[in-house]
């Protein structure tokens, strides 16, 4: 237990479906971050939250959408997506980078399947 | 951030102590090394980082040259549950991590 936990574990939905990921974390940190798994690729960093704001997007298609309530929950909404977009999905938390140097704190991750 | 190049696999016999090697040739003075790794489709799990000394902790041991352009990870008596991919990273404070591909390491029995 890493003290983040993401739910659901594993997902499949249609194209048109509209799904949400969901992360919590446990450790009072401040930065929350989505990131991508496809199958042997490295992970790739979605989306970078912190105090509550969104600081970083890498490109992210609009039919991912991020959401961050507060600094303990983080949202992925899911809308039309594609086969590709099949993966692992992981969350992760963290003290601010900002000038500090820090380590990751990952939940296990969602598995989603799109038919 | 500076890019790092590690091998693809390696083995390593239940017991031993299992060395990692990463190659970061391109490190800037103020970029840091840390070491991940992830367990199959788990989440990558924080392992040990470093500046310029070595460094130890209860997981692993982490040797860096003196010109800083690469380092390996120790893992001193490398156990099953050690099977894993571990990611050698380089960053700036505050910057993203780039995981790569990172080096799978198997322990056999």
């Amino acid at each position: 237990e890493t003290g983040v936990t993401q739910t659901p574990r594993h997902l499949v939905m249609g194209m048109t479906n509209k799904k949400s990921l969901k992360c919590e974390q446990h450790l009072g940190h401040n930065a929350m971050y989505w990131y991508k798994q496809s199958a042997k690729k490295p992970l790739e960093l979605m989306f970078v939250y912190n105090f509550k704001e969104q600081t970083e997007n890498n490109s992210v298609p609009s039919r991912f959408s991020p959401e961050c309530p507060n600094s303990s929950h983080l949202f992925l909404h899911l809308h039309t997506l594609q086969p590709e977009d099949s993966a692992l999905y992981l969350c992760a938390s963290s003290q601010n980078p900002s000038g500090g140097f820090y380590e990751q704190y990952f939940g296990p991750g969602t598995r989603l399947t799109v038919t | 951030d500076a890019k790092t190049t590690q091998p693809t696999s390696m083995d390593c016999a239940e017991g031993r102590a299992a060395n990692l090697p990463c190659n970061h040739s391109t490190i800037s003075g103020n970029e840091y090394v840390y070491w991940y790794r992830q367990i199959h489709s788990q989440g990558p799990q924080y392992i040990i980082h470093g500046l310029k000394n070595n460094e130890t902790n209860e997981m692993a041991s982490l040797i860096i040259t003196e010109d800083r352009k690469s380092s390996t990870l120790i893992l001193p008596h490398a156990t099953l549950r050690d099977t894993a991919v571990y990611y050698c990273i380089v960053r700036v404070a505050g910057n993203q991590f780039y995981f790569g591909t990172g080096t799978s390491l198997t322990v056999i029995p």
